[in-house]
């Protein structure tokens, strides 16, 4: 059974990088046909899909976020990460990696987020 | 594409029928789910394709709608379901969710 735990700073002082890494056990991240995603949630904005990484390496982030983003995946270790740049108090929140699959049940194909973190609470502040 | 989610929040008494509904800001068919949440846990699928029970849920939960509008009822509330449950639309990237509804106890 596939499980995820993030691990990474509590805090991150404004105008610094938010780094956040992701370890997949009980199942190979390079098993196909799943999307690694990162999700936050703030009490302000609820649940915010941050971005994904493919098995094959390709991603893809948030445009309200896209420039400050960056996942990558390093599948030695099993894990993959979130950079999130330039960092406000907006972006304090409980961030979550998650699994995205599509699966087919009844000849219905959808897309499902079926594995998650427990969660991570990150603070920006100085 | 943008979900609005209502109400924010409601008190219901256990054994009272619950809807929720969610509004899409484009069609996006039956590309739907709800999400269930607990304090302090993660979200949990109940619903996908808009009105399809996910493995392991009780079925007095149900979903209906396509396009833009969809509902989420339960129809006979038990204590567990005293949570959050939130839209999520899988027709596009970025995935968005509805804002959220809290249900309480009355």
């Amino acid at each position: 059974q596939v499980q995820l735990q993030e691990s990474g700073p509590g805090l991150v002082k404004p105008s610094q990088t938010l780094s956040l890494t992701c370890t997949v056990s009980g199942g190979s991240i390079s098993s196909g046909g799943y999307y690694w995603t990162w999700i936050r949630q703030t009490a302000g904005k609820g649940l915010e899909w941050i971005g994904h990484i493919y098995t094959s390496g390709s991603t893809k982030s948030n445009p309200s976020l896209d420039s400050r983003v960056t996942i990558s995946v390093d599948t030695s270790k099993n894990q993959f990460s979130l950079k999130l740049n330039s960092v406000t108090a907006a972006d304090t929140a409980v961030y979550f990696c998650a699994r995205e699959v599509t699966l087919v049940r009844g000849g219905t194909p959808y897309d499902s987020f079926d594995v998650w973190g427990q969660g991570t609470l990150v603070t920006v502040s100085s | 594409i943008r979900m609005t989610q209502s109400p924010s929040s409601l008190s219901a008494s256990t054994g009272d029928r619950v809807t929720i509904t969610c509004r899409a800001s484009q069609d996006i068919s039956t590309f739907l789910a709800w999400y269930q949440q607990k304090p302090g846990k993660a979200p949990k699928v109940l619903m996908y394709a808009a009105s399809m029970l996910e493995s392991g849920v009780p079925s007095r939960f149900s979903g209906s709608g396509s396009g833009t509008d969809f509902t989420l009822t339960i129809s006979f509330l038990q204590s567990e379901d005293f949570a959050s449950y939130y839209c999520l639309q899988y027709y596009d990237n970025p995935r968005t969710f509805g804002q959220g509804t809290k249900v309480e106890i009355k």
